[in-house]
């Protein structure tokens, strides 16, 4: 059964802590993707990377950077926490570039900024 | 700007009946459709898509149907279950290399006995 793996389903952490988010694939994935999920906003997209070293901007990337250092882990950092970085976090890849490629999804992991 | 809406938050429908969740888009290139549904404390996981040369795909009790001229789509669970109670978001992209998938704001399902 193939995998999407969050290392962290909930975080606590204070406003000004370093927080890293890892998230690791079984599937031999290329593209690897951050995303964060807030009610009424539904998924935004933070940061993707579709080769190993490689990371692009989403649509809301201020506040956060990523590492992919290796092909099968994607990391998500926020350098600073803020409160307003509390929210569900999901990492998914995907086989293929083109964006009619199905994400497989992690878990998620619920983070809390205080 | 939202290029990916649905409109309504939540939907409560009888057991064994048909639950038809919506979706509109703006962007007139996007080329392909896809529904996920998600459960509390889990991630979403893919349900079914559609792409733009399509207007009707059908997976069991799942059918979405896409109406491109009116930038829409519908999911239609006929019939539906409890355990059809998630949280759906549609989702859509072009079929370019760098076309990322734009997800909706999602709509809460519950089905009841």
């Amino acid at each position: 059964d193939v995998k999407v793996t969050q290392s962290s389903r909930y975080l606590v952490k204070r406003t000004g802590e370093k927080v890293f988010l890892e998230c690791v694939q079984d599937m031999d994935h290329e593209n690897m993707f951050w995303y964060r999920q807030d009610p009424g906003l539904g998924l935004r997209l933070i940061y993707f990377s579709y080769d190993v070293k490689m990371k692009e901007k989403g649509d809301i990337p201020e506040g956060y950077s990523v590492s992919r250092e290796k092909k099968e882990r994607f990391s998500l950092i926020l350098e600073s926490a803020s409160t307003n970085q509390t929210s569900m976090y999901l990492c998914a890849s995907s086989f293929g570039v083109s964006g009619a490629n199905v994400l497989t999804f992690g878990a998620g992991s619920r983070l809390t900024v205080l | 700007d939202q290029q990916v809406k649905q409109n309504s938050p939540s939907l409560s429908v009888q057991e064994g009946r048909i639950s038809i969740l919506n979706c509109d888009y703006t962007n007139s290139m996007f080329d392909y459709f896809l529904w996920y549904k998600k459960y509390p404390a889990e991630g979403p996981t893919f349900l079914i898509s559609i792409s733009s040369i399509k207007d009707k795909n059908e997976d069991g009790r799942f059918t979405v149907f896409l109406n491109k001229s009116a930038k829409h789509l519908s999911l239609h669970i006929v019939p539906s279950q409890p355990g059809d109670s998630a949280v759906y978001f549609c989702a859509a992209s072009g079929l370019g290399n760098t076309d990322k998938l734009i997800f909706g704001t999602g709509t809460r399902l519950q089905v009841f006995p």
